[in-house]
């Protein structure tokens, strides 16, 4: 079983669009994380929930919107999407939110803006 | 702002050479995890150093954690082809969490 999954793994789609991406983490932690990683492979956080709640919202375009329906769960909305958007997204979990956990990734979502 | 800046950023070394990369906080980390991402895959946890100058073994990998708790390294010894990725430093610096910049590691058969 796949402990941490994202959904799409690929999202090809036009300037403008909104779309969302799934994540899901079948571990049982608490705390969940949304990446961005660019073209030159540098990784930067964008959120993160613990038990639902918002702990990380670094500076992001407010186009992103993270929503939390349960802990096991955290989904990213992108509205008006650019070509700057484009990059690989990776969704990871941890225990909780003490700062000695590992994070565990998933495969990422690789969107392309057209 | 708060920087992890890892050096080099790409490095190609014959298989069975040594490899280092070296990571550096502009601010002290409470601890230092490092991350290994395959080409096309995901970061993968490889390990945690909290204390002041650990230093810790898996196999033929050696990290340290600095002194000052600034800085970090990863050694590994005799390279295989399968050590291919890029290597990521990470850490935490109050609330905040940073991934280090990453180096590309590609061992040559």
């Amino acid at each position: 079983d796949t402990a941490v999954s994202q959904t799409p793994k690929y999202l090809v789609t036009q300037m403008g669009n909104d779309k969302s991406i799934k994540c899901e983490q079948n571990l049982g932690h608490d705390t969940m994380y949304w990446y961005k990683q660019d073209s030159k492979k540098f990784l930067k956080i964008m959120f993160s929930y613990n038990n639902k709640e918002l702990i990380i919202n670094e500076t992001v375009p407010n186009r992103f919107s993270p929503k939390s329906p349960d802990k096991a769960h955290l989904n990213l909305h992108i509205n008006s999407l650019e070509l700057g958007d484009s990059a690989v997204y990776f969704c990871a979990s941890s225990q909780d939110i003490r700062n000695n956990q590992p994070q565990h990734f998933g495969d990422g979502t690789r969107l392309s803006i057209l | 702002g708060q920087q992890v800046m890892q050096i080099p950023q790409y490095q190609h070394v014959q298989e069975g050479e040594d490899f280092t990369t070296y990571c550096n906080s502009s601010t002290t980390l409470s601890n230092i995890q490092w991350y290994k991402q395959r080409p096309g895959g995901h970061p993968v946890f490889l390990i945690q150093l909290v204390k002041s100058g650990e230093v810790k073994k898996q196999k033929r990998l050696t990290f340290q954690f600095g002194e000052a708790k600034k800085n970090s390294s990863l050694h590994i010894t005799a390279t295989q082809t399968t050590d291919v990725g890029t290597y990521f430093c990470a850490g935490w610096s109050g609330n905040q969490f940073y991934f280090g910049t990453g180096t590309s590691l590609t061992v040559i058969p």
